[in-house]
């Protein structure tokens, strides 16, 4: 069965950097998009980007643009989420999705205090 | 960018209503949208996608409708398991956008 496992939640410090990873399973990687979907306590989903698994091809959301960087490997199956100078906003639960279906990871909590 | 404008932002209902939920689009996204559902801590649901087609294993009492800008999202009788909050997200181009949310809440 189709599985999307994500990395476990982490503590930073502002201005830190963080990457979350995602581990797919039960089908062929290099098939689908992945996407990354952020919520931060108490608002919407907020989308910030694809990657194609098959090509590296990227698309960022404006808001992240030059802060998040989107990656894979496909010897391991694994898309990351790599989100730089981190400040108290960027405090949420991070999302991978496949791109057209609904498969989704569990959710990664970034917590960014001092 | 496209901006999904969604609304009503929050809705009071009771058991056995009808609900509809709108989002419009800034401009034409044929029929490139998709209603999630989410409770809380978990993660969203994808409800309908290609504006009107139902998930697979999602109640029929769900519906979408719409092309071109705008699209609802219809529960015809309300169930108790629905009270959550609900978000369109269009996929026509890049990024794609979310709309901002609707909470459905027991009246």
């Amino acid at each position: 069965q189709v599985q999307l496992l994500q990395s476990g939640a982490e503590v930073k410090k502002p201005g830190a950097s963080v990457k979350v990873s995602c581990r797919a399973s039960g089908y062929t990687f290099t098939d689908y998009y992945i996407q990354w979907v952020r919520q931060a306590p108490g608002q919407g989903l907020e989308w910030m980007g694809r990657i194609d698994c098959n090509n590296g091809d990227t698309k960022y959301a404006q808001n992240f643009q030059g802060r998040v960087t989107l990656t894979r490997d496909t010897s391991v199956n694994t898309a990351y989420m790599d989100l730089t100078t981190l400040t108290s906003d960027d405090t949420a639960i991070y999302y991978c999705m496949r791109r057209g279906d609904d498969y989704w990871g569990q959710g990664t909590l970034i917590t960014v205090s001092p | 960018d496209i901006q999904m404008t969604q609304s009503p932002s929050s809705v009071s209902a009771s058991v056995g209503d009808r609900v509809t939920i709108t989002c419009r689009a800034s401009q034409g996204i044929r029929d490139d949208l998709g209603w999630y559902q989410q409770k809380p801590g978990k993660a969203p649901k994808r409800l309908i996608y290609d504006a009107s087609s139902l998930q697979s294993g999602v109640p029929s009492r769900f519906s979408g409708s719409g092309s071109g800008t705008e699209f609802t999202l219809t529960i015809s009788s309300l169930q108790p398991e629905d009270f959550a909050t609900y978000y369109c997200l269009q996929h026509n181009s890049h990024p794609y956008t979310f709309g901002q949310g609707t909470k459905l809440e027991m009246k």
